[in-house]
């Protein structure tokens, strides 16, 4: 248990559908991200929210949409997504101290398996 | 090519040996991070280091800056060990972002 919660673990779409994403984290951790993980490729970072505003946005279409209420949850909306989206999505959290968010650890959850048809 | 290289990308072994898994990369760090990812996805972390060596359990992580080389070894592996192991650095010019190698399997037979 990492104190990082996704769900859900596992979700089916077709290319019409409207689903989100939630990932929860219990770490008192200021900084939340979106990792995209497909077959046989390095991790790619998605977004970086850093006390609950958008710091990164790594040229990612239109059709994700991230939502963060409050430094605690993160949402992944998606819509009208294409059959080579189909990957897991990881999100993490990290606390936020001077040195650059890639020098703290980071904390994963579990990542939702996204198919889309 | 990638600005993270790991070798092996996959390794099988029997349980108890010494395992060593590598990670090359091309541009200054600030730190690199030695990740495990179990069946089933979820990442935990294992290591930050930015110099030297660090132990946890059956498990040392040693960088060498000069040669731009980190090696995760493990010791007196056993079955449990098996998961994807993904090294990821820290560029000395964007704090902010990692760049990940495409990780090596490791498979750990009894």
């Amino acid at each position: 248990e990492t104190g990082v919660t996704q769900t859900p673990r596992h979700l089916v779409m077709g290319m019409t559908n409207k689903k989100s994403l939630k990932c929860e984290q219990h770490l008192g951790h200021n900084a939340m991200y979106w990792y995209k993980q497909s077959a046989k490729k390095p991790l790619e970072l998605m977004f970086v929210y850093n006390f609950k505003e958008q710091t990164e946005n790594n040229s990612v279409p239109s059709r994700f949409s991230p939502e963060c209420p409050n430094s605690s949850h993160l949402f992944l909306h998606l819509h009208t997504l294409q059959p080579e989206d189909s990957a897991l999505y990881l999100c993490a959290s990290s606390q936020d101290e001077a040195g650059g968010l890639a020098n703290e650890k980071l904390f994963f959850g579990s990542g939702t398996q996204l198919s889309v048809l | 090519k990638n600005e993270v290289e790991q070798s092996p990308q996959n390794l099988t072994a029997q349980e108890g040996e010494f395992i060593t898994i590598n990670c090359s990369y091309s541009v200054g760090i600030s730190a690199l991070h030695w990740l495990q990812q179990h069946p089933g996805g979820g990442i935990v972390s294992l290591f930050m280091l930015s110099s030297g060596k660090k132990k946890h359990g059956r498990l040392i992580a040693t960088i060498n800056i000069q040669e731009k080389h980190s090696s995760l070894h493990i010791t007196a592996s056993h079955p449990r060990d098996s998961a994807v192991y993904i090294c990821a650095v820290s560029g000395s010019y964007n704090t902010d972002k990692l760049i990940f190698g495409t990780g090596t399997r490791l498979q750990v037979f009894p």
